[in-house]
């Protein structure tokens, strides 16, 4: 069954570093997401993206964080200068329409 | 913003009994989705309803869509000790297209053997 793979599962990063995580959604699907989830929390929309633009964002999703697909299979989520408060595991999410979204299994980030 | 509340917040149960959770809106809702989570993992689809008082099922889950379209509840039955995790709805925000889901807080399951 196709899923949405992501890379690294775990990333340590130093406070004010870059971090890139990696994601390649279902292939035929259209609408590509992040959502994070900071430990014990509820998961939290940050960014969606469709026809190679972003389509809306949220209030977490500031000039700190950036999107790209850079080809026809990866979806990547750029940090420029992580803070101690982005440590939380990311979700990178896909789906064909845009009312259900299929998860991948997450990168936790860990800003120290 | 959107809001979703969901009870109980969470359940013990032992194994072969049936649970039931519920998650409610202040406001519409045009998709319910029940997801489960297990430590350290992604959320995983269970369940999709679209039309106001749908009745679905997916094995031992069974999901409906409330007629007032601001609720949803979620039943399992016959627990199995797999079951553990934590069920979230959620739904895409009817104000805006672009599939931003809005996730309650989740219910915590436990299922003692």
């Amino acid at each position: 069954e196709p899923e949405v793979t992501q890379t690294p599962s775990h990333q340590v990063t130093q406070m004010g570093q870059e971090v890139i995580l990696r994601c390649v959604p279902i292939s035929n699907h259209l609408y590509f997401y992040w959502y994070r989830q900071i430990l014990g929390q509820k998961v939290e929309f940050l960014v969606s993206f469709y026809n190679n633009e972003i389509s809306e964002k949220s209030e977490i999703f500031d000039d700190q964080f950036s999107v790209e697909r850079p080809d026809g299979s990866n979806f990547t989520l750029k940090i420029r200068s992580t803070k101690l408060e982005d440590s939380a595991m990311y979700f990178c999410a896909s789906g064909q329409g845009d009312t259900e979204a299929f998860f991948g299994q997450g990168t936790r980030l860990t800003v120290v | 913003g959107q809001q979703l509340n969901q009870s109980p917040q969470s359940m013990f149960i032992q194994e072969g009994e049936d649970v039931s959770m519920n998650c409610t809106s202040s406001s519409i809702f045009n998709t319910w989705l029940w997801y489960k989570q297990d430590p350290g993992e992604g959320p995983v689809l269970l369940i999709a309803l679209y039309k106001a008082g749908e009745l679905t099922s997916n094995g031992r889950l069974t999901a409906q869509f409330g007629i007032t379209r601001k609720d949803s509840f979620l039943n399992i039955s016959a627990s199995i000790p797999s079951d553990v995790g934590i069920y979230f709805c959620a739904g895409p925000n009817p104000d805006t297209s672009y599939g931003k889901l809005t996730f309650g807080q989740g219910t915590i399951l436990t299922v003692h053997p």
